[in-house]
């Protein structure tokens, strides 16, 4: 089956620097979705992607959609303590449809004090 | 409603015993998913449903899980003969039927097989 190959694994970092992670592909998706999940609760959905090279904003949350097709990344700017929690990449093979989503093994970022 | 609900929060069985999930999805949406997510935080996906028919179910273990979404009701997962191994959170999500329209989840109902 489809995989995402989501990095870094983890990540470590003062409050108000930026945050980047990203999730590639072997295979072409036409949606990339970013999720966040807090402990105990379901994924919340961040941003999401629709075309091939687009750019998308969401407050301090900047996402691209590879024009590849293959990759997505997600930036957070000065990062601050309720930002701590685990990042997921989705991919869709269509952009509607009842198609399952295929999930990266998430970001888990950690805001040192 | 305007979140996906889903019930109970919490649900223990011996193993060997059925498990049963529900699922409401948000008010106006026509596709139901199901997740499964075990404990290194990977998702899998089971199923999926457009209305009460199902869509696609490639991810279901067919042999003991089995799910309905029918009018009127709440969708429903459920797991026969429970082992250990299914001890997961299961995720409900939902979308809308037009196109490009994210999923949204519920908070999962965590499965503690004994």
């Amino acid at each position: 089956g489809q995989q995402l190959n989501q990095s870094p694994q983890s990540m470590f970092i003062q409050e108000g620097e930026d945050v980047s992670m990203n999730c590639t592909s072997s295979s072409i998706f036409n949606t990339w979705l970013w999720y966040k999940q807090d402990p105990g609760e379901g994924p919340v959905l961040l941003i999401a992607l629709y075309k091939a090279g687009e750019l998308t904003s969401n407050g301090r949350l900047t996402a691209q959609f590879g024009i590849t097709r293959k990759d997505s990344f997600l930036n957070i700017s000065a990062s601050i303590p309720s930002d701590v929690g685990i990042y997921f990449c989705a991919g869709r093979n269509s952009g509607g449809g009842a198609d399952g989503l295929t999930f990266g093994k998430g970001t888990h970022l950690i805001i040192q004090p | 409603g305007e979140e996906v609900a889903q019930t109970p929060k919490h649900l223990v069985r011996g193993e060997g015993q059925k498990a049963k999930l529900y699922c409401a999805p948000i008010k106006g949406h026509s596709y139901v998913f199901w997740y499964q997510q075990v404990l290194k935080n990977e998702f899998k996906f089971l199923i999926s449903f457009q209305n009460e028919n199902v869509f696609d179910e490639t991810g279901m273990p067919k042999e003991r899980f089995s799910a309905k979404c029918l009018p009127n009701s709440p969708c429903s997962l459920e797991i026969q003969a429970t082992k250990l191994e299914d001890s997961a959170v299961y995720f409900c999500a939902s979308s809308r039927r037009t196109r490009n329209q994210p999923q949204h989840f519920g908070d999962g109902t965590r499965l503690s097989i004994l």
